[in-house]
């Protein structure tokens, strides 16, 4: 019964290609947020986001994009992925934005 | 722009001693400091958190201690088990409620 769940766990594309990250929160928690772990291993946010507010962080570039069907789901759009994108990405919730957050699995994307 | 640092990537101690996980921050805004624990190919999960106000929090076989003035806080584990071998992330958020600010981990090995 995972709290926080991501699909896919492993995505391997091409450079070029556009894709999506999904992810679901059974928690009931109103923010949601991405982060991208690089490799040099450092988590940092990439948006933050709840019904009112979305909180981008200004250096994501912008083929990156959150999109929330609803409270329990933020999906993470890439076009025109770059090598570069290649990393793991972590979707989180907390019940308000200055709640402890719970993490998902991770997605690692691999851009050959 | 690393505000949060972790400046040992590995730790190894003997089960049973005391681990030590230490982490410092640069930004005096922060007021809210937490610890994640991260196993291979899952996600953080929360461990324990202190706010400004205090200098110590304890939980179990956890405590973390804040000392403002070095802008510095640790983790202590008492006593060490294997299932404590884990990458650990100091993580630092600001009143605002802020993005938190991640370090980049401490992989800890207890050894039987």
């Amino acid at each position: 019964d995972t709290a926080v769940s991501q699909t896919p766990k492993y995505l391997v594309t091409q450079m070029g290609n556009d894709k999506s990250i999904k992810c679901e929160q059974n928690l009931g928690h109103d923010t949601m947020y991405w982060y991208k772990q690089d490799s040099k291993k450092f988590l940092k946010i990439m948006f933050s986001y709840n019904n009112k507010e979305l909180i981008i962080n200004e250096t994501v570039p912008n083929r990156f994009s959150p999109k929330s069907p609803d409270k329990a789901h933020l999906n993470l759009h890439i076009n025109s992925l770059e090598l570069g994108d290649s990393a793991v990405y972590f979707c989180a919730s907390s019940q308000t934005r200055s709640g402890t957050q719970y993490f998902g699995p991770g997605t690692r994307l691999l851009v050959l | 722009d690393q505000q949060v640092k972790q400046n040992s990537p590995s730790l190894s101690v003997q089960e049973g001693r005391i681990s030590i996980l230490n982490c410092d921050y640069t930004n005096s805004m922060f007021d809210y400091f937490l610890w994640y624990k991260k196993y291979p190919a899952e996600g953080p999960t929360f461990l324990i958190s202190i706010s400004s106000i205090k200098d110590k929090n304890e939980d179990g076989r956890f405590t973390v201690f804040l000392n403002k003035s070095a802008k510095h806080l640790s983790l202590h584990i008492v006593p060490s088990q294997p299932g404590d071998s884990a990458v650990y992330f100091c993580a630092a958020r600001g009143p605002n409620n802020n993005d938190m600010r991640f370090g980049a981990g401490t992989r800890l090995t207890v050894k039987p």
